[in-house]
């Protein structure tokens, strides 16, 4: 059970264009669920936190125009890149969980903008 | 973007041993601590977890020893495989297993056949 699926697993992108990617909860219903960006050799680092029905609630330093956060479902949520530029390439993973269980996490999006 | 001359600390064993991955977490708040594994291109693998009214916990291969003392997790393997090969990052929440986790700067187990 708990398993998270996004998005596409690699994207490629020009610079200046927006890129959406999808986090769903397969078998389990999230009204909450938290967006990771992770640089090569680097931790994990919390975006946002995405709350179903209701804003993101983002991180310090983290600008909410250029990544935009929908979770319009119990089992869907999307983040947009917006304007994208090389330094937003990174490996963007999604994550959630059912109550008082530990988070599980997607498979993450490869981002690459040229 | 990513910081010049960054590089995960690793540790070395050889197949069979015992390896034992250290952390140290930052908010004495915590109550809750997961350690996950991550292989390349993927997303983090649970492995085991603790609660803060805990000191150690056991599973299959693996335990995790937690000092509240000194905020410090630790993760030991049993007889080390070289599939056990990836990085390893311990991550902190409080408030409730599904709060937003905080993670550790992460450790390369190397798995020498």
């Amino acid at each position: 059970g708990a398993v998270v699926s996004q998005h596409p697993s690699r994207v490629i992108c020009k610079s200046g264009t927006s890129v959406k990617i999808e986090c769903r909860s397969l078998d389990f219903q999230a009204t909450t669920m938290f967006w990771y960006r992770q640089f090569p050799k680097q931790s994990l680092m919390l975006m946002a936190t995405s709350n179903e029905g209701s804003k993101a609630t983002y991180e310090q330093g983290v600008e909410k125009d250029k990544f935009l956060i929908n979770h319009a479902s119990l089992t869907l949520s999307t983040l947009t890149v917006t304007s994208a530029h090389p330094e937003d390439s990174s490996f963007y993973i999604c994550s959630a969980g059912v109550s008082n269980s530990p988070l599980h996490f997607g498979n993450g999006t490869r981002l690459t903008v040229t | 973007g990513e910081s010049v001359g960054l590089h995960l600390p690793t540790l070395s064993v050889q197949e069979g041993d015992n390896s034992i991955i250290n952390c140290a977490y930052s908010n004495s708040a915590s109550d809750y601590f997961i350690w996950y594994k991550q292989e390349s291109g993927k997303g983090p693998q649970f492995i085991i977890d603790i609660r803060s009214n805990m000191d150690k916990r056991q599973g299959q291969r693996v335990t995790v020893l937690l000092n509240k003392t000194v905020k410090h997790l630790s993760l030991q393997i049993a007889a080390t495989q070289p599939g056990d090969s990836a990085v390893y990052f311990c991550a902190e929440t409080y408030g409730g297993a599904t709060n937003k986790l905080i993670f550790g700067t992460g450790t390369l187990l190397a798995v020498q056949p």
